[in-house]
């Protein structure tokens, strides 16, 4: 069972074209961050969000936390060849579990065409 | 400001022998985490350490696999025996407190 469900798991899109990747849980989490992965790399933090609701602004990307804390998602405009990559998402602090641990979802693969 | 460090990068061990991945977490983090990835799998949690203890360890394998982290030195994960199923990329993270993890750039472990 994956309790971090992403979406899409690929998306391939053309330069200056905007999308959205979802993740969602039964599950509430104290926090949630969102990585990206470049291969034969580890996940490089780009935000975390921690209060129900909140919305965080990162150049082009926007990433929200859902009111009930069980989901996120992150936005990207005019998306740029630069922006391709492996994003995921991660939840701290998952009830039933120590306060720590990060629960990964399977990450979206994201290619931008030039 | 050197983030955390893991090496080696690169491990090839046949079926048997003993694998050793270090990390050495970000200046001032004492706080160290394990997590797997499996190929076309998403990364699970481990092993969470603190110096000289460990926290949650309810993500490692029973058999063959153990992790420390010395009051001087890396953490160090250790797997004895190594089977092929064994083959991943393995990461450490590293966090001040318990808060926002910072990851390294990954051991990726090959057994033959």
């Amino acid at each position: 069972t994956q309790l971090l469900e992403q979406s899409p798991q690929f998306l391939s899109i053309q330069e200056g074209e905007n999308l959205t990747v979802y993740c969602n849980s039964s599950s509430v989490f104290s926090s949630l961050q969102w990585y990206r992965q470049e291969p034969g790399e580890g996940p490089v933090l780009l935000v975390t969000v921690v209060t129900g609701g909140e919305v965080k602004k990162l150049k082009r990307l926007t990433f929200q936390f859902g009111d009930a804390r069980k989901d996120s998602s992150l936005h990207i405009t005019a998306a740029q060849p630069g922006d391709t990559g492996l994003y995921l998402c991660a939840g701290r602090g998952r009830l039933g579990t120590s306060g720590s641990r990060l629960t990964f979802g399977e990450g979206t693969q994201l290619t931008v065409n030039p | 400001n050197a983030g955390v460090m893991q090496n080696p990068r690169h491990l090839v061990r046949r079926r048997g022998q003993e694998a050793r991945l270090r990390c050495s977490p970000m200046k001032g983090h004492s706080h160290v985490y394990w997590y797997r990835q499996l190929p076309e799998e998403g990364l699970k949690f481990m092993v969470y350490l603190q110096k000289e203890n460990i926290i949650d360890e309810s993500g490692m394998p029973k058999e063959r696999f153990s992790a420390e982290f010395p009051k001087e030195g890396p953490s160090i994960l250790r797997i004895q025996q190594v089977v092929r199923g064994d083959s991943a990329a393995y990461f450490c993270a590293s966090s001040p407190g318990s808060g926002t993890q910072y990851f390294g750039p990954g051991t990726r472990l090959l057994v033959l």
